[in-house]
Parts: structure tokens; sequence; C-alpha cells
């Protein structure tokens, strides 16, 4: 089955901690996206890729770093100068990139201890 | 930036009634697309419209793209309670990757 996987369901971070949530897909999509989902929030573009070894900043990249060696692969990081990270976290993936439907992964929610 | 508006936040409906949900953008839209989240799940994509004044339907689902292509709406006939959830617009100004700006949402609640 095509889609995209996001790992793990739930991760907990530690004051100061940098984290890394995983996200893979087998669509052979071009474009990748890490949105934040805070309750009435909707969803915040965090950054994005649209070609491997390439990503962009989105609305919200401050304390986030990302990386696209793959073109399967996109994982976030969470670094600890991110003041407030919980949240719940979405991956999702696009044909090109052009404005196009989305494709979601199943989330991370992300928990501060 | 470019701003979507959605409305109303919340919706509470008897099973059976009708849902409607609104969306507007501060700017002229290239298409908007519509998705669906599940309690405790991801988003699915619904729809998208393209076209100035377009009307699409989806069994009981009918979506709507105003004639200014700023506006659009999601209308619910007869809801069931497998239609709870919460129901997003997405705006795309055109701009590429980082087009797309989601509205936060309208959470359906039906109560059988």
């Amino acid at each position: 089955d095509g889609g995209i996987t996001q790992s793990p369901k739930y991760l907990f971070r530690k004051e100061g901690q940098n984290v890394t949530l995983s996200c893979e897909q087998n669509l052979n999509h071009d474009a990748m996206y890490w949105y934040r989902q805070d309750p009435g929030q909707g969803l915040r573009l965090i950054y994005y890729s649209q070609i491997v070894n390439d990503f962009q900043k989105g609305d919200i990249a401050e304390g986030y770093s990302v990386s696209r060696e793959k073109k399967e692969s996109f994982p976030l990081t969470v670094t600890s100068a991110q003041k407030n990270p919980t949240a719940f976290y979405l991956c999702a993936s696009s044909q090109t990139g052009g404005g196009e439907k989305l494709f979601f992964g199943s989330g991370t929610q992300l928990s501060v201890l | 930036g470019q701003q979507v508006m959605q409305i109303p936040q919340y919706q509470h409906v008897q099973e059976g009634e009708d849902f409607t949900t609104y969306c507007n953008s501060s700017t002229t839209l290239s298409n908007i697309q519509w998705y669906k989240q599940r309690p405790g799940g991801h988003p699915v994509f619904l729809i998208q419209l393209v076209k100035s004044g377009e009307v699409k339907k989806q069994k009981r689902l009918t979506f709507q793209f105003g004639e200014a292509k700023k506006n659009s709406s999601l209308h619910i006939t007869a809801t069931q309670t497998t239609d709870v959830g919460t129901y997003f617009c997405a705006g795309n100004s055109g701009g590429g990757a980082d087009g797309l700006t989601f509205g936060k949402g309208t959470h359906l609640i039906i109560q059988p």
C-alpha cells in the first residue's frame, strides 16, 4: 500500500533536548511538507521541500530544522530553541508541489515533560 | 499575507439535520481544497474546486466556489454520525508549494 508513514506516534521532549520526527513516503511524490496543528489553530506550515537537497521555510520555521537527503524521507527536528513545541505534527506530500492535493501521514503528538 | 477565515468554529447538529461551513479568503484564489479530519485522525482530501462559480457534489456533500473565487462553502445534507470530524478549507493563491493556506476548521458534532 502506498502512503506516508510518520513515527513515532507519541513523543516526549525534555527541556533543552532536540527531538527528530520521522516521515517516509512511497508515493514517489516530489514535494513534502511539515505542518503543525494546535487546537483551534488549523494547520500551519513549518517547512516544505520540492526537490531533494532543497527546502524552504514556511510560516513558522523558527526552532525547527529539516533535511531532504532522499526523495522518500523528510525528517523534522524540533530544537531546544522551540519554546512551545507541544503540538500535533503532520507530514504531507504532493505530486509536484504546485498546489495540488496533499496526502497526510497519521501524525506525531509531541509533548514536553 | 493571505488569510483564510472559516466559520463557524463549532457546529452542533442533531443527526439528520443539515450542516454548512463557510470559507472566505482575503485574496483571489486559484483553487480551493477541502479536507476532513476525523477525531484522532489526520486530514483527508475531499475535493478541489478550480472554476469560478463551480459546484460539485459527493453524495450528501455539496461544495461551492464563489464567483469571485474568494469564498467557498461545504454543505452536508441529512448528517449522519459518520460525518463527525473537523472540516478544513485550504485556499491556494497559486504561488506554488507554499501557496496553500488552511482555515482553522469547523468542528462538526452530531447528537444522535
